[in-house]
């Protein structure tokens, strides 16, 4: 099984700055035949589903402010929240789909 | 707008069973991989299962494996989890999502629906 993790554990943020998020897998994500990264991120808020920000490792799906963004390649990566606001206080957690079990990451709490 | 409303949770003794529901709204469920997630009160989150359109490509986590069985409904655009001798560790919020045509995050998840496990 591929195992996920993240680091910090937690973070502490003023408004306004920067943010950074990340997280590592036991093995590559990146899937040769179509040159494309299972890596995905999660904003998750309390008493809320799961909502997708990052897809393809770097990819901001429809809607996600531009304030969020997604790097990294292989087994190591990020997500950065520039300039940060106050309804960006939730956990986020990367998820590898890789393959199954697909797998999440223990989650990064964000603290304003 | 797409749309999953999941029920079937509630308290439940250690080694009982429980089915849940995902019922699908505003898309072609027949055509799209369905999952279930679940999260432990306070933990993070867990994959549990995925069941794909066809109904022919089922996986499970290995926490699960052998006691729970998901299985889909195309006519009445509903998803299940059947889960057998539960324990005290399977008590958390359950999620039903949808994939991505030819891709597996999800993009949609529902509210979830709550299982107790506890004597």
């Amino acid at each position: 099984d591929i195992v996920v993790t993240q680091s910090p554990d937690l973070v502490a943020v003023s408004l306004g700055e920067r943010a950074t998020i990340n997280c590592k897998s036991s093995q590559s994500l990146l899937y040769n035949s179509n040159n494309k990264t299972y890596l995905g991120w999660y904003q998750q808020k309390a008493g809320q589903p799961p909502k997708l920000l990052i897809y393809w490792a770097s990819a901001r799906e429809s809607g996600v402010p531009d304030r969020f963004s997604g790097s990294g390649s292989g087994t190591n990566f990020t997500l950065s929240i520039g300039s940060l606001q106050a309804e960006d206080a939730a956990t986020y957690y990367c998820h590898q789909y890789f393959s199954t079990p697909y797998t999440f990451g223990p989650g990064t709490k964000v603290e304003i | 707008e797409v749309q999953l409303v999941e029920s079937g949770g509630g308290l439940v003794q250690p080694g009982g069973s429980l089915r849940l529901s995902c019922a699908a709204s505003g898309f072609t469920f027949s055509t799209y991989w369905m999952h279930w997630v679940r999260q432990a009160p306070g933990k993070g989150l867990e994959w549990v299962s995925r069941l794909n359109n066809d109904s022919d490509i089922l996986d499970y986590a290995d926490s699960v494996k052998g006691r729970f069985t998901i299985s889909r409904d195309n006519a009445k655009n509903t998803v299940y989890l059947q889960m057998t001798a539960l324990r005290v560790e399977d008590t958390g919020v359950y999620y039903c999502a949808r994939a991505v045509p030819g891709g597996s995050f999800l993009p949609y998840w529902g509210q979830g629906t709550l299982v107790t496990v506890s004597s």
